[in-house]
């Protein structure tokens, strides 16, 4: 398997425009997780969602932050419209629940808002 | 609020010496308590994991130990090297699949 892949690897945009990270998970995983990764505060839990049911959305930001999981093998958040606090790197994370699961993470995607 | 906190922010030693990165946590629920590690430009990878019944765990160099009574528990790495250079994470599992991370500690270890 070629593990979680997340796109796109880095993204530059200006304030207020719409950004979209996508993500694919592990084949047969059924929980994914979205993460913020700052120097301030580390990996943040954004959202999870297990069997593409949102369960958990009490970390995203704002009402500018949405994300999605329209079926197993793909997931989008959404910031719109973003801002320069926005910049990040973010993680998407996936696991087969049962037992000490091990969440796999994606590369990330740098994100800047200028 | 920060559900796990991590110490220290950041951590400088000798290669052979032993860093030890500390967390603390206040949820009882917790029930599963991994590290992970983390390269320069790639996600965190699962290094090492316990259970709240175990107080401590080894694997090859690294050792956690768990003090449930005072809700901490720490990471050890002995006779570190410079490829351990990394950013190590302390994580809590609630009783679902919520993984919630420390703020990390960028350790460096010189030759």
């Amino acid at each position: 398997d070629a593990g979680v892949i997340q796109s796109p690897r880095h993204e530059v945009t200006e304030m207020g425009q719409e950004v979209t990270l996508r993500c694919k998970p592990i084949s047969g995983h059924n929980s994914l997780f979205w993460y913020r990764q700052t120097m301030m505060r580390g990996l943040e839990l954004l959202i999870y969602f297990n069997n593409n049911v949102p369960i958990d959305d009490s970390g995203m930001p704002e009402d500018r932050f949405s994300a999605k999981m329209p079926n197993a093998s793909f997931s989008t958040l959404k910031i719109q419209p973003s801002e320069p606090r926005d910049s990040a790197v973010y993680f998407c994370a996936s696991l087969r629940t049962g037992g000490l699961a091990e969440a796999f993470f994606g590369q990330g995607t740098r994100l800047t808002v200028v | 609020q920060q559900q796990v906190k991590q110490s220290p922010q950041s951590l400088i030693v000798q290669k052979g010496g032993i860093p030890i990165i500390n967390c603390a946590y206040e949820n009882t629920a917790f029930d599963y308590f991994p590290w992970y590690q983390q390269f320069p430009g790639k996600g965190p990878a699962l290094l090492i994991a316990i259970r709240p019944d175990v107080s401590e765990k080894k694997e090859g160099r690294f050792t956690i130990s768990f003090n449930k009574s005072a809700k901490q528990f720490s990471l050890h790495i002995m006779d570190s090297q410079p490829g351990d250079s990394a950013t190590y994470f302390c994580a809590a599992r609630e009783n679902t699949d919520k993984l919630i991370f420390g703020t990390g500690t960028r350790l460096q270890v010189f030759p």
